[in-house]
C-alpha cells in the first residue's frame, strides 16, 4: 500500500491552523497513525487509529478519515510544533510510511 | 516507563554482516509485536522489518528480504537484527518499536536508534 502525504513542506506562524493530508492507494478503513519527529529525535505517536489521541498529546492535535484519505489537523500551531510529521498504514503488511510533511516558520 | 535500548551499530564494509540489539523493559515483550525502522540521512522513515510477540511471524520490506533476519529472545527481553550482504543503500539510523499489540499496529514507543554506515 503506497501513502502519500501533501504539500511535502508547510509554511506557517505561530497561532495558525494547520493541515496534512494523507491519501493510501487503496481502502485501509480506519489503520493510520500519525507521528511527530523533530531532528535527530524519534518520532512521537500523536494519532492512531486515525482519529484517536495518544495519552499525553496535546489536544490541539486531531486526526480525521478513513479508508484512503485522511487528515491531521493542529487547530493552532505552537512553537513547539515545528517538526516533520509522518502518516503510517498498518492495516496490513508491508506497513507503510507516508513520506512525510515539514512544517516550518513562515 | 517503556524503555528500547538499540545496540551493534557501526561502520562495515559493503558485503559484510551486523548484528543490531534492541533491549526492552517496562512492559511485557511477549505480549507485542516489535519492529524495525531506518531512516537515511535525510530521508524519511523506512519500515524494515516485523516480528509478533511469540516470534512466530515475521515480515520484511522487500528492499531487505533475503538478506536481513529479525528474531528475539523473549527470555532476554530483546529483539535482534541479522544484517548480512550489506549495501550502501542501508547506511541509515536503524530504531526498534514497541508495537501496540502482539499481532501489530501502529508503534507506541521508540527507541533513539543505532547508526549503520556500510561504506568501504
Amino acid at each position: 500500500i503506497q501513502m502519500t502525504q501533501s504539500p511535502s513542506t508547510l509554511s506557517a506562524s505561530v497561532g495558525d491552523r494547520v493541515t496534512i493530508t494523507c491519501r493510501a492507494s487503496q481502502s485501509i478503513s480506519e489503520w493510520l497513525a500519525w507521528y511527530q519527529q523533530k531532528p535527530g529525535k524519534a518520532p512521537n505517536l500523536l494519532i492512531y487509529k486515525a482519529s484517536s489521541l495518544e495519552s499525553g498529546v496535546p489536544s490541539r492535535f486531531s486526526g480525521s478519515g478513513s479508508g484512503t484519505e485522511f487528515t491531521l489537523t493542529i487547530s493552532s500551531l505552537q512553537p513547539d510544533d515545528f517538526a516533520t510529521y509522518y502518516c503510517q498504514q498498518f492495516n496490513s503488511y508491508p506497513v507503510s510510511f507516508g513520506p512525510g510533511t515539514k512544517v516550518d516558520l513562515k | 516507563e517503556v524503555q528500547l535500548l538499540e545496540s551493534g551499530g557501526g561502520l562495515v564494509q559493503p558485503g559484510g554482516s551486523l548484528r543490531l540489539s534492541c533491549a526492552a523493559s517496562g512492559f511485557t515483550f511477549s505480549s507485542h509485536a516489535m519492529t524495525w525502522v531506518r531512516q537515511a540521512p535525510g530521508k524519511g522513515l523506512e519500515w524494515v522489518s516485523s516480528i509478533s510477540g511469540s516470534g512466530g511471524n515475521t515480515y520484511y520490506a522487500d528492499s531487505v528480504k533475503g538478506r536481513f533476519t529479525i528474531s528475539r529472545d523473549n527470555s532476554k527481553n530483546t529483539l535482534y537484527l541479522q544484517m548480512n550482504s550489506l549495501r550502501a543503500e542501508d547506511t541509515a539510523v536503524y530504531s526498534c518499536a514497541k508495537a501496540w499489540v502482539e499481532s501489530g499496529g501502529y508503534f507506541d514507543n521508540w527507541g533513539q536508534g543505532t547508526l549503520v554506515t556500510v561504506s568501504s
